[in-house]
């Protein structure tokens, strides 16, 4: 069974750094095909796509977001880390990571999504 | 950058209906697009990818079409737990864009 859940602070004040922790289990990231993702979803608004990882540490960003966002992971801890700079509270949204499988080759989806966790930016 | 474009953005239907979503994408995608349901509060749920193949567990009162630049989702009977926002998703570029949503809402 294949879970993820979405860990970090819930209040960030303006300029700061989030560093948001996506901690999974049930697959490694190390299988070829495999991929963790990161979305977030402003309050009452639509999805929003932000970072991508693949098991060969290919990386994917959102163009719009690419300059303040880092995706990394850490195979043998089960993690991937998003880091997003200079945190506005347009920003506010919540967070989430998900997995997106080997299947079908790259026509697949995330397939499945952690919790979600809340992040707030405010001063 | 490929954008997404959903028709309509709000629906209202009864149970029962047929309801159709149409997901409209800037540029050919081929066949790689993802359907997505989500309710309040919950994380979205995949429905259907590689445009027409429905995820394993999914009712098949689901079902998509489409390749190219325009898609649709097709609910054939729609049933009380269905009401909820569906998203349409890209994964033909380096990045994977969301379409902006359609909210189906009891009438």
């Amino acid at each position: 069974q294949i879970t993820l859940k979405e860990s970090g602070p819930t209040l960030v004040k303006p300029t700061q750094t989030l560093t948001l922790t996506c901690t999974f289990s049930g697959f490694s990231l190390s299988t070829s095909g495999v991929g963790v993702g990161w979305i977030r979803q402003p309050p009452g608004k639509a999805l929003e796509w932000l970072a991508l990882i693949y098991w060969d540490d290919d990386k994917r960003y959102s163009p719009s977001l690419k300059s303040r966002l880092t995706i990394t992971k850490d195979t043998s801890k089960n993690q991937v880390v998003l880091t997003m700079t200079n945190m506005d509270p347009v920003d506010t949204a919540t967070y989430y990571c998900a997995h997106r499988g080997a299947i079908a080759g790259g026509y697949y989806g995330m397939d499945v999504w952690g919790q979600g966790t809340t992040v707030t930016v405010s001063s | 950058d490929i954008q997404l474009t959903q028709s309509p953005s709000f629906l209202s239907a009864s149970a029962g209906d047929r309801v159709t979503i149409t997901c409209r994408a800037s540029q050919g995608i081929s066949s790689y697009l993802a359907w997505y349901q989500q309710k309040p509060g919950k994380a979205p749920k995949l429905l259907i990818y590689a445009a027409s193949t429905l995820q394993s567990g999914v009712p098949s009162r689901f079902s998509g079409s489409g390749s190219g630049t325009e898609f649709t989702l097709t609910i054939s009977s729609l049933q009380p737990e269905d009401f909820a926002t569906y998203y349409c998703q890209q994964l033909n570029s380096y990045s994977f864009t969301f379409g902006p949503g359609t909210k189906v809402d009891i009438k």
